[in-house]
């Protein structure tokens, strides 16, 4: 059963405590995308990768968020300091990058900064 | 002007209705356009996607896409409370690049 896999599940820290949040795309994907979901803003689009490429990561904070894949299997997303207004559920998505372009998504990171 | 647009919602039906869910998008360059439901704390799945204008048929679901009104939109027959979720609009951005834009969401209430 082929999907995308993300940890931590869930994830309580403090404010300016760092964060990092994993996803194991779908063997063989090789597009990913890290999206950030709220009740105000919905789904917004972090960054994506292509063949472990970033192609776009102009929606995300630069100075304390960064987006890595290193290697095919895996990408993170830090956050460096983490800050109250970071909460929120992280969704990490994968698709082939090729043909329609749909994007298959992970269960999300629920984060919490207190 | 957002790129991908949606009425919030709720939209309520009664069982055995016909919903019908509207998107509009700002890029004419768009090509794929994509439809997800997301239920209450649970990740988004895909339903179907379209990229021809017309309507394309997938069981009690019907996408259709009209380009030259940048307008997208997904009926679904015979509603049943279980197609109480939110439906997320998705659009591939400028140039095909695969950057998959989305919309805020419409809540779709189904009463039995």
């Amino acid at each position: 059963d082929a999907r995308v896999t993300q940890t931590p599940r869930d994830k309580v820290t403090e404010m300016g405590q760092e964060v990092t949040m994993r996803c194991q795309p779908i063997l063989g994907h090789n597009t990913v995308f890290w999206y950030r979901q709220t009740m105000m803003q919905g789904l917004e689009l972090l960054a994506y990768f292509r063949n472990r490429a970033p192609l776009d990561d102009s929606g995300m904070p630069k100075d304390r968020f960064s987006a890595e894949m290193p290697d095919a299997t895996l990408a993170t997303l830090k956050i460096q300091p983490s800050e109250p207004r970071d909460s929120a559920v992280y969704f990490c998505a994968s698709g082939l990058g090729q043909g329609a372009f749909e994007a298959f998504f992970g269960q999300g990171t629920r984060l919490t900064v207190v | 002007q957002k790129e991908v647009e949606q009425n919030s919602g709720p939209l309520s039906v009664p069982e055995g209705a016909i919903a019908s869910l509207n998107c509009t998008y700002s890029d004419r360059g768009s090509q794929s356009f994509f439809w997800y439901r997301q239920y209450s704390g649970k990740s988004p799945e895909l339903i179907m996607f379209i990229y021809s204008n017309g309507d394309k048929e997938d069981g009690r679901f019907t996408a259709q896409l009209n380009k030259a009104s940048q307008y997208v939109s997904l009926l679904i027959r015979d509603s049943q409370p279980s197609d109480s979720a939110t439906y997320l609009c998705a659009v591939n951005g400028a140039g095909n690049t695969g950057k998959l834009i989305f919309g805020q969401g419409t809540t779709l209430q189904v009463k039995p």
